[in-house]
């Protein structure tokens, strides 16, 4: 079972912007550690797209950003495109479980 | 560039042992840890445990404690992940996947393309 919680699904039209929240506690994001956000298609490799809580690797277009506060952190995307389909992972640290957590996913539907 | 590729799909019975390999290339082997995460079928991802390349140290998620036995062969830049007395539960994709450290901020920067492990009698 994820501690990390996100929205099962979000959905929005070409152009528009979504956001995908990931709520977490005081053992894992509200202790300070970084979120990390993955795009995920089903069947092939996962691909990172923010480390940090909001940094961008090379390669990852500008309309993905991420944000982090208190025990939660966000993935936004802008100007919405059919290829941003797939599902989104933010992941952490949990000194509770010493190990990586993972969110629950979101499914990004582009109407 | 960096490549993790992948050994082939498995099929196991229940109670049997499952190895997955991942071969690396593109980048110096030591320099970075290598970690195992997983995907049941319609779940999502679930980090396993890591091992350090140099040395071999291994860290597991408490899950998978005793059950998990991670390697690596540095003669041929190849990391290893042994499941053991597998369940249906255990059926999932298998990814390999790098980070620089094993610290409470670092991050999986390159995926393996996944291994399916089947486990059916």
């Amino acid at each position: 079972q994820s501690v990390l919680t996100q929205p099962p699904s979000v959905s929005g039209a070409p152009g528009q912007r979504v956001t995908i929240s990931c709520t977490g506690s005081s053992s894992n994001i509200g202790a300070g550690y970084d979120v990390h956000w993955y795009q995920h298609l089903p069947g092939t490799a996962p691909k990172l797209l923010i480390h940090g809580n909001h940094n961008r690797p090379s390669g990852v277009p500008d309309r993905f950003s991420g944000s982090k506060s208190g025990t939660s952190a966000s993935l936004a995307i802008t100007g919405l495109q059919a290829e941003d389909e797939a599902d989104y992972y933010c992941q952490s640290y949990d000194s509770s479980l010493s190990g990586y957590v993972f969110g629950t996913g979101t499914k990004v539907t582009v109407l | 560039q960096v490549q993790l590729v992948q050994s082939g799909t498995e099929v196991k019975k229940p109670g049997a042992s499952v190895r997955v390999s991942c071969k690396t290339s593109g980048y110096t082997f030591i320099n970075y840890y290598m970690h195992w995460v997983r995907q049941a079928p319609g779940q999502g991802l679930e980090w396993m445990g890591t091992i350090n390349p140099s040395g071999g140290r291994t860290s597991y998620a408490q899950k998978f404690q005793g059950r998990v036995s991670l390697s690596r062969d540095t003669s041929t830049s190849t990391f290893y992940m042994e499941l053991s007395s597998l369940r249906s539960e255990d059926m999932a994709v298998h990814f390999c996947a790098r980070s620089r450290g094993y610290s409470a901020y670092d991050y999986f920067d390159n995926w393996g393309q996944g291994t399916l492990v089947t486990v059916s009698s």
